[in-house]
Order: C-alpha cells, then sequence, then structure tokens
C-alpha cells in the first residue's frame, strides 16, 4: 500500500528565504507526482506535475524533484513572499491506478 | 467553465437526511475523481469515473455512498442517512485523456458538509 509522508507538518519562515518542502512515498511504481497548494477554505491548486521519467520540473520561482529510487520529492520554492503562505500538498498516481494518494500537507507560514 | 465546479459550497443536513453533492468537470474531461478530506484523514479517495462507468469505487466507505455521472460530464455523489462522521470537504477533480496532459488531475473548490 502506497503511503506518502510530508515533513515537516508546519514551518515559518521570514520573507525573502529560500526554502524545500519534502515529500517521501514508500512504493517506487508511481505513474507522476503532483505538488499542490490549498488555501484555507479552498480547493486544491495544481503547481507542479513531475512524470516518473523526468527528475524535475519548474515554474516560476518554484521548482519541483523527484528521485523515483529513493521515493523522495522536494519542492523548492526561491525567494518566498507572503503570498506564498498556503498548505502543500504533494500527491502520487500509483502505476495501473487512477486515484492519487495524499500526503498530509505542510502548512507554510511565510512572514513580512 | 473554465475549471471544475462543485455546488453547493456548504451544506449543513440533519443526522439520518439524505444529501446530494453536484460536481461539474472541466469540458472535455473524460476522467473524474471524488476524494473527502477530513481532519483526522486527510485527503481520501472515494471513486474514479472514466466516462459514465466507475472502473474504481474502491473507496467509497460504506453503502450508503453512492455516484453516478450522466453524459460523461455532471457528476451526483449521494450519501444517504448521513452520519455526524461523513462531516468533511468532499473534492471533485477532473482529468484528460490526452497523453500530454500525463493525467493531471484539476479540483473544484469543494463542498463542506456538516452534519449535525
Amino acid at each position: 500500500k502506497q503511503e506518502v509522508t510530508q515533513i515537516p507538518a508546519a514551518l515559518s519562515v521570514p520573507e525573502g528565504e529560500n526554502l524545500v518542502l519534502n515529500c517521501s512515498f514508500t512504493d517506487s511504481a508511481i505513474y507522476n507526482l503532483q505538488w499542490f497548494r490549498q488555501d484555507p477554505g479552498k480547493g486544491l491548486t495544481s503547481l507542479l506535475l513531475i512524470q516518473s521519467s523526468q527528475r524535475e520540473q519548474t515554474s516560476g520561482r518554484l521548482n519541483a524533484s523527484l528521485d523515483k529510487s529513493s521515493g523522495r520529492s522536494t519542492l523548492y520554492i526561491a525567494a518566498s513572499q507572503p503570498g506564498d503562505s498556503a498548505t502543500y500538498l504533494c500527491a502520487v498516481k500509483v502505476q495501473g491506478a487512477q486515484k492519487l494518494v495524499f500526503g498530509q500537507g505542510t502548512r507554510l507560514t511565510i512572514n513580512p | 467553465g473554465a475549471g471544475v465546479s462543485q455546488s453547493p459550497s456548504n451544506k449543513v443536513t440533519e443526522k439520518g437526511k439524505d444529501v446530494e453533492l453536484r460536481c461539474d468537470p472541466i469540458s472535455g474531461h473524460t476522467a473524474l475523481y471524488w476524494y473527502r478530506q477530513s481532519l483526522g484523514q486527510g485527503l481520501e479517495f472515494l471513486i474514479y469515473f472514466q466516462g459514465n462507468s466507475a472502473p474504481d469505487k474502491s473507496g467509497l466507505p460504506s453503502d450508503r455512498f453512492s455516484a453516478e455521472r450522466t453524459g460523461g460530464s455532471v457528476s451526483t455523489l449521494t450519501i444517504q442517512r448521513t452520519q455526524q462522521e461523513d462531516s468533511a470537504v468532499y473534492l471533485c477533480a477532473s482529468s484528460s485523456d490526452r497523453a500530454s496532459s500525463y493525467n493531471e488531475q484539476f479540483f473544484g473548490p469543494g463542498t463542506r458538509l456538516t452534519v449535525l
């Protein structure tokens, strides 16, 4: 059974810092991995999707990496801003299945 | 519409009543998913539709939960005889079958269900 873990559960940093969020998964047989952002009381916004054959994806100040063999992904946020404050969720799509398996999320606070 | 829409945004009901939650996927998306997000359990998969059929219902927690999809578009999730433990945010997502999409899932804003 695929399990996804995100560490830390919460993170608070001052504005302008670069930061890394971590995601690990137990079964390396994945089809892809998605990073999402969730604002309080809102749905999920897809940030980045990494295919199992890829090592990283970039969008603006965000960079996500994938090491499938070790079961790890990181989301790097450069030059953090208060507007980046949200919960960040990692989810994997297992090969042969359609559902996403989610981590518990990292609640990020960027202090002005 | 441009994104996935869900209605109602909030639903308060009494224990024992039936509720229906609606999802409108992104136009042209053939795959549709329902998830549930609760404080204790995080985000959990409920059911997956490909067109009007549901090849994966493995996440439905009990036979009080059912879902259907008509015309390959709108889906309705029905919870019968609601219980307090059904209180959660119910999220719907859709994805395209095009190879270039890599089955990226796009989520709606959710329906917050409160069972009193």
